[in-house]
């Protein structure tokens, strides 16, 4: 079964760190590009950024918002997609979800993750 | 950059059909899209990849019921037969060159 299981969301004070974690299982993670995406409560979704494939070397991307703050990385070996999260602001709360792009990127999402939830509050 | 514009919200009724808009701005028209439906309380699920010429592509397991059609700058999602389970947000999705752009999503209720 295709499948991407987050871990590693909870409760943390503004100005801290997090990291979370995508275990992949049932496709060939390797060849994806793989990205998160956040929803805070009761907005809509909103993208975090993207690691790219070994072939394109692991080039990343961040949306504006992030960007300085948040590092993604991957581990092809351990199938695995990673998000640490520095200098965490009370509006990064939200539920964040590891996604797969379809080949060849960039392209649509078609895999998502259950999501795991960030809450930053003192 | 690419902006996607989605009405918040529709309404149909049980067993009726229903078309969400999804119109894409400052970038081409040609652009792709893919549509995604997040039930309550649940992650998005992906419905299909929708072309600028009208062709699509369904995720696996996604009835029928769903379609996709295109116009100019606008995508649309249509779902027949209205089913309960169907009452949820809809978000389009589109992408470029190290970005990846949401619309606002559209909160559809059956009635």
């Amino acid at each position: 079964e295709v499948q991407l299981v987050e871990s590693g969301g909870g409760l943390v004070q503004p100005g801290g760190s997090l990291r979370l974690s995508c275990a992949a299982s049932g496709f060939t993670f390797s060849d994806h590009y793989m990205d998160w995406v956040r929803q805070a409560p009761g907005k809509g979704l909103e993208w975090v950024g993207l690691i790219k494939n070994k072939g394109n070397t692991y080039t990343t991307d961040y949306a504006a918002s992030v960007k300085g703050r948040f590092t993604i990385s991957r581990d092809d070996s351990k199938k695995s997609l990673y998000l640490q999260m520095n200098s965490l602001k009370t509006e990064d709360t939200a539920v964040y979800y590891c996604t797969r792009e379809q080949l060849v990127s960039p392209n649509a999402f078609d895999i998502w993750g259950q999501g795991t939830t960030v809450t930053v509050s003192s | 950059q690419l902006v996607l514009t989605q009405s918040p919200s529709a309404s149909a009724s049980l067993g009726a059909s229903v078309k969400v808009t999804c119109t894409l701005s400052n970038g081409p028209t040609s652009y792709a899209i893919a549509w995604h439906q997040q039930q309550p309380g649940k992650g998005p699920r992906y419905l299909m990849k929708l072309n600028s010429d009208g062709r699509y592509k369904k995720g696996d397991g996604i009835p029928d019921r769903f379609s996709g059609s295109s116009s100019g700058a606008e995508r649309y999602l249509t779902i027949s037969r209205l089913q309960s389970e169907d009452e949820a947000d809809y978000y389009c999705q589109s992408w470029g060159a190290g970005i990846q752009v949401f619309g606002g999503g559209t909160k559809l209720t059956v009635l």
